[in-house]
């Protein structure tokens, strides 16, 4: 089955530590896209990228960093510069960036900080 | 700039009873508005869109919603709820064909007995 794939879905990291967010999809998508959740704040743009080798930063990109090397993949490295980086991740995908339609979503990675 | 509002971070409603969720928004061009669903520990789930057309839309799971331009507010109903609908309900409004889009900041739907 189509779709796209979170890992890990939970996630401990100790403060100063990197840590790389997976996010893959086989729906032969475009652009794809990071999200952070918080409670009581809905869904903020990290980063996002309409093709391969090209993205760009979102509302909240400061201590995050993206690749996107491969269509398939974007994942998330979450570094030490990120001061409050306890959340949970949602990556997304569509299909174009001149689409229209429904934004994709995985299953989440849900990052906390010890 | 484009923003959601959600009226309301709780609402319960009682099992068979009309849900309704409010939604008003902001945004400086024909606005594409969205309703997504997201289950505990879940990604979210798209329920209905509004793009252009016909201004009463209908989703997956009874769910429908009705833009009104003059209002600004994309409002979602369902005669009549059922246990399964107690989810976090996001609303989200895009400006452009590409997919940036602002999500409001959700609202819990609790469904009692």
């Amino acid at each position: 089955d189509g779709g796209i794939t979170q890992s890990p879905k939970y996630l401990f990291r100790k403060e100063g530590q990197n840590v790389t967010l997976s996010c893959e999809q086989n729906l032969n998508h475009d652009a794809m896209y990071w999200y952070r959740q918080d409670p009581g704040q809905g869904l903020r743009l990290i980063y996002y990228s309409q093709i391969v080798n090209d993205f760009q930063k979102g509302d909240i990109a400061e201590g995050y960093s993206v690749s996107r090397e491969k269509k398939e993949s974007f994942p998330l490295t979450v570094t030490s510069a990120q001061k409050n980086p306890t959340a949970f991740y949602l990556c997304a995908s569509r299909l174009s960036w001149t689409d229209t339609g429904e934004l994709f979503f995985g299953e989440g990675s849900r990052l906390t900080v010890l | 700039a484009q923003s959601v509002t959600q009226l309301g971070s709780h609402v319960s409603v009682s099992e068979g009873a009309l849900v309704l969720l409010r939604c008003n928004y902001s945004s400086s061009v024909p606005p594409y508005l969205f309703w997504y669903v997201q289950y505990p520990n879940q990604g979210l789930q798209l329920l209905l869109k509004y793009t252009t057309g016909a201004t009463l839309v209908k989703g997956i799971n009874g769910f429908e919603a009705e833009f009104k331009k003059s209002e600004t507010s994309f409002h979602l109903t369902k005669p009549s709820a059922h246990m399964s609908d107690a989810a976090e309900y996001f609303c989200a409004v895009s400006e452009d064909s590409w997919g940036k889009l602002q999500f409001g900041a959700g609202t819990q739907v609790v469904v009692t007995p």
